[in-house]
């Protein structure tokens, strides 16, 4: 199994909800991340996970709060968004080490009304 | 500081004729390289990846890079295009010191002319 699973693959949300982004993948790897795609423009790195604990936060605003629950799944909570906040919102995982490739899953289409 | 460059945001080519993606790095250190392919609304699939193993790097669906340190770059070429290579194509580095970034070039619109 080389797949990393995300779901919801779309989502529309008002500036007030609270939702979660998901995310699982069963290919052993101790590495997970986060990454916000807007239109037209490369992925941006937004967290790492090593081990379970958050390694790299990009300065991601507040209104976004990873979690990794277990080696498996990670989270992404979303409180009170922007509209600006809207895009492809890309996780991925990979070993530790060196000359180790990131595995992306199909993303989450998020719209911010 | 690492970063990777791709130097041209768009490249059209007719089908069947070659491909070449063009991308440098700057690293303090041999990173590992990789190219990646993003069809329309959909994730990140790798196409190949340099690990210092060999310097010609094979991938998938007939693409293939080559590493060539004294020049900085690792472009990407295919021998004849065909219409599903019509994509956005991602070179990507990451540092031997922080193996766990993944830069982004900027990225490169393939088209592909029937």
């Amino acid at each position: 199994d080389t797949e990393v699973t995300q779901t919801p693959k779309h989502l529309v949300m008002g500036m007030t909800n609270k939702k979660s982004l998901k995310c699982e993948q069963h290919m052993g790897h101790r590495a997970m991340y986060w990454y916000k795609q807007k239109a037209k423009k490369p992925p941006e790195l937004m967290f790492v996970y090593s081990y379970e604990k958050l390694s790299i936060n990009e300065s991601v605003p507040s209104r976004f709060s990873p979690e990794c629950p277990n080696s498996s799944l990670l989270n992404l909570h979303l409180h009170a968004l922007q509209p600006e906040d809207s895009a492809l919102y890309l996780c991925a995982s990979s070993q530790e080490g060196w000359y180790t490739e990131a595995f992306f899953g199909q993303g989450t289409r998020l719209t911010v009304v | 500081a690492q970063s990777v460059t791709q130097l041209d945001s768009h490249v059209s080519v007719s089908e069947g004729t070659p491909v070449l993606l063009r991308c440098n790095y700057s690293s303090s250190y041999s990173p590992s390289l990789f190219w990646y392919v993003q069809h329309p609304n959909k994730g990140l699939q790798l196409l190949l990846k340099y690990t210092s193993a060999a310097t010609l790097v094979k991938g998938i669906n007939g693409f293939e890079a080559e590493f060539k340190k004294s020049e900085t770059s690792f472009h990407l070429t295919k021998p004849s295009a065909h219409m599903s290579d019509a994509a956005e194509y991602f070179c990507v580095v990451s540092p031997l010191d922080n193996f766990n970034k993944f830069y982004f070039g900027s990225g490169t619109k393939l088209n592909v002319k029937p």
